[in-house]
């Protein structure tokens, strides 16, 4: 039951290094989500994909790139990162309907120095 | 603009007593409603939501919710909370936008410590 898959769990860069957080889903789903965690500022909307060849901007896109490769995976890159990056980032994936319930990954740490 | 307010940051209460999670919404209409709860180092998972209908709805893990229009809240109860129940929650809002599709909005969360 893998469910949703990020990788890696953990990650620290140095301000201006380039990474890329992976997700995999293996449910089949349509829509896919990136969120970020910050403590007091429950979780925000990065990036979505509503359905394969899709991405839209959420809340807060800025300074992040997203691909969503085919159905099971939606990738999200820093190009430079910043410390104001440092989070946890969360993968999510859902039916795409409203009543849809999300499936979230375990997430993944992000510290930039 | 659409909101989703969780007015408790942190709640303790002691195992085997009853727990009220509040959970408040700004909104034209009724949204659908969700509460999601994060264990330490896990992703969230859904304990219950609500669409229409019946307003008290029940949830896995032994949680309900009852939603009231008249006061825009969506609170979480549990009867008798257990050690597990230590964790994070968050109500959740979908709400249709103006300009069409739709937006979930996630609420800052509520810890739970439980003493034993």
């Amino acid at each position: 039951n893998a469910g949703v898959t990020q990788t890696p769990k953990f990650q620290v860069l140095k301000t201006g290094q380039s990474m890329t957080l992976q997700c995999a889903q293996d449910m089949n789903h349509n829509s896919m989500y990136w969120y970020r965690q910050d403590p007091g500022m429950g979780l925000r909307l990065i990036y979505y994909s509503a359905s394969e060849g899709t991405t839209d901007k959420g809340e807060v896109p800025n300074g992040y790139n997203v691909s969503r490769l085919n159905k099971r995976e939606f990738s999200l890159r820093l190009e430079s990162a910043a410390p104001s990056q440092t989070s946890v980032y969360f993968c999510a994936s859902s039916t795409g309907t409203r009543a849809g319930e999300l499936f979230f990954g375990e997430g993944s740490r992000l510290t930039v120095l | 603009a659409q909101s989703v307010t969780q007015p408790d940051i942190h709640i303790t209460v002691s195992e085997g007593a009853s727990l009220e999670l509040r959970c408040n919404y700004s909104y034209g209409a009724t949204p659908y409603l969700f509460w999601y709860v994060q264990s330490p180092g896990q992703g969230l998972q859904l304990l219950l939501k609500y669409f229409s209908g019946d307003t008290l709805v029940q949830g896995i893990k032994g949680f309900e919710a009852e939603f009231k229009r008249s006061q825009s809240s969506f609170n979480l109860r549990k009867p008798s909370v257990h050690w597990s129940d230590a964790a994070e929650y968050f109500c959740a809002a979908d709400f249709i936008l103006t300009g069409g599709g739709n937006k979930l909005t996630f609420g800052t969360g509520t810890q739970l410590k439980v003493e034993l």
